[in-house]
């Protein structure tokens, strides 16, 4: 199993620029979530989905786009970069609720200029 | 006030020394609470849920003290692969049982 896997590692934008990061699992996990890390601060949610086709905001949705139309794959995208969306992002996957253990990609370094 | 409060260090402690870190929580009604381990530059890693009544995985344990609302992470005979970032996680009931991180505390183990 590959697990939880990310693309792109790393990319920088330009403002006003729009991306898809790509997410996919192979541990059939019903659960996904996307969160971005930023120095100081805990991991904040964006989105999450509890199923195909299930999808809902988290702490921090504005910005960002999401679907699921797999269980594997689950592309957070960037409408309109902006430098405040400077930061890491981390996709995750898990059984079903948040409350099991959560499998996380290894991250997309995003730096928006 | 953050719902989540870890002390960011660094703690800098000896190989082979104890170390204990404390995560606040602020609301009562969490269910769940787990600690994981960030490595410099990696992603997220559960390192072991809190369970109610403590626990314990070789050299590590994790206390839970629903009266004061926090968590606590043990560290036995630290070795120097435990530096990391420890990841402290709340389960809140009354938000969609959605989890909350804490910033981490970091942990640097010195020869």
């Amino acid at each position: 199993n590959a697990g939880v896997t990310q693309t792109p590692k790393f990319q920088v934008l330009k403002t006003g620029q729009s991306m898809t990061l790509q997410c996919a699992q192979d541990m059939n996990h019903e659960y996904m979530s996307w969160y971005r890390q930023d120095p100081g601060m805990g991991l904040r949610l964006i989105h999450y989905s509890v199923g195909a086709g299930i999808t809902d905001q988290g702490e921090v949705p504005n910005g960002y786009n999401v679907s699921r139309s797999t269980t594997e794959d689950f592309p957070l995208r960037l409408l309109s970069a902006a430098p405040s969306q400077t930061s890491v992002y981390f996709c995750a996957s898990s059984y079903s609720s948040t409350g099991q253990t959560q499998y996380f990609g290894p991250g997309t370094r995003l730096l928006v200029l | 006030r953050k719902e989540v409060e870890q002390d960011p260090g660094p703690f800098n402690v000896p190989e082979g020394a104890t170390v204990a870190f404390n995560c606040t929580y602020s609301n009562s009604a969490s269910q769940s609470f787990f600690w994981y381990r960030q490595d410099c530059r990696k992603e997220p890693k559960l390192l072991m849920s809190v369970y109610s009544s403590g626990n314990e995985d070789g050299r590590f344990t994790a206390q839970l003290n629903r009266a004061s609302q926090y968590i606590s992470l043990l560290i036995r005979d630290s070795k120097l692969s435990d530096s990391a970032t420890y990841l402290c996680v709340v389960n809140m009931a009354d938000s969609n049982y959605q989890l909350i991180w804490g910033a981490g505390t970091k942990l640097i183990i010195k020869p």
